[in-house]
């Protein structure tokens, strides 16, 4: 079957624009979750939704990222007044559920990289 | 704070050679450990998880070992091939979020 996709997979903005990035998760998981990996450093945790629940935005960097998640499916990215300090890769990845099971595993999309001007 | 931490930071090795990858974390509170492997330009591909009550987990030419105890995970590669060369990243899910935190990976190189 069809895996995680996210679009755009390259973005390129001048510094101040808004962006919004996507991700189109796996028919049937329930739990999405953005990461960023920045040059030089690892995968850094943003945000994640699980079924119906409140997201838990505990990894926004700053009040400039949200997201949100429609239909419990499809879910966007938004970053305001881009700095250039977001330039990396955006990952997003889904999962069946969360039981810390092997049902947890979550799968990942090939990722946007976003570059700041 | 949970750190995963993952040594060396780069390999190189001839074709042929079994080869281990080592995590570290500093809490032993998980639900689970993941490995995955990142090619250059792409995003990552899950090997193995291995959930908190086992030891381990064996896919293929891949066996990932779990001490949750001393905060440790190892990832053994049999027989290596130039195909397993990419970025190989540890993963692990604390207790109390869905979450993963991520070492910055190994780098592999398997020279034909």
């Amino acid at each position: 079957g069809a895996g995680v996709s996210q679009s755009p997979s390259n973005k390129v903005t001048e510094k101040g624009k808004d962006v919004e990035l996507r991700c189109d998760p796996i028919s049937g998981h329930t739990a999405l979750y953005w990461y960023r990996q920045s040059l030089g450093q690892g995968l850094e945790f943003l945000i994640y939704f699980q079924g119906n629940s409140a997201p838990d935005k505990s990894g926004l960097p700053s009040d400039r990222f949200s997201a949100e998640r429609t239909g419990g499916s499809v879910s966007t990215l938004t970053i305001q007044r881009t700095q250039q300090e977001d330039s990396a890769v955006y990952l997003c990845a889904s999962s069946f559920f969360i039981s810390g099971g092997v049902t947890d595993t979550q799968y990942f999309g090939p990722g946007t990289r976003l570059t700041v001007l | 704070k949970q750190e995963v931490t993952q040594i060396p930071a780069a390999l190189s090795v001839p074709e042929g050679e079994n080869l281990v990858l080592n995590c570290s974390f500093t809490d032993s509170a998980i639900y689970n450990l993941q490995w995955f492997r990142q090619d250059p330009g792409k995003g990552l591909t899950s090997l193995l998880l291995i959930q908190s009550s086992q030891r381990e987990q064996t896919s293929g030419r891949l066996n990932a070992s779990l001490d949750k105890s001393s905060g440790r995970s190892t990832l053994y590669i049999a027989a290596s091939q130039p195909g397993d060369s990419a970025t190989y990243l540890c993963a692990v899910r604390p207790g109390s979020q869905g979450n993963l935190i991520f070492g910055k990976g190994t780098k592999l190189s398997v020279k034909p």
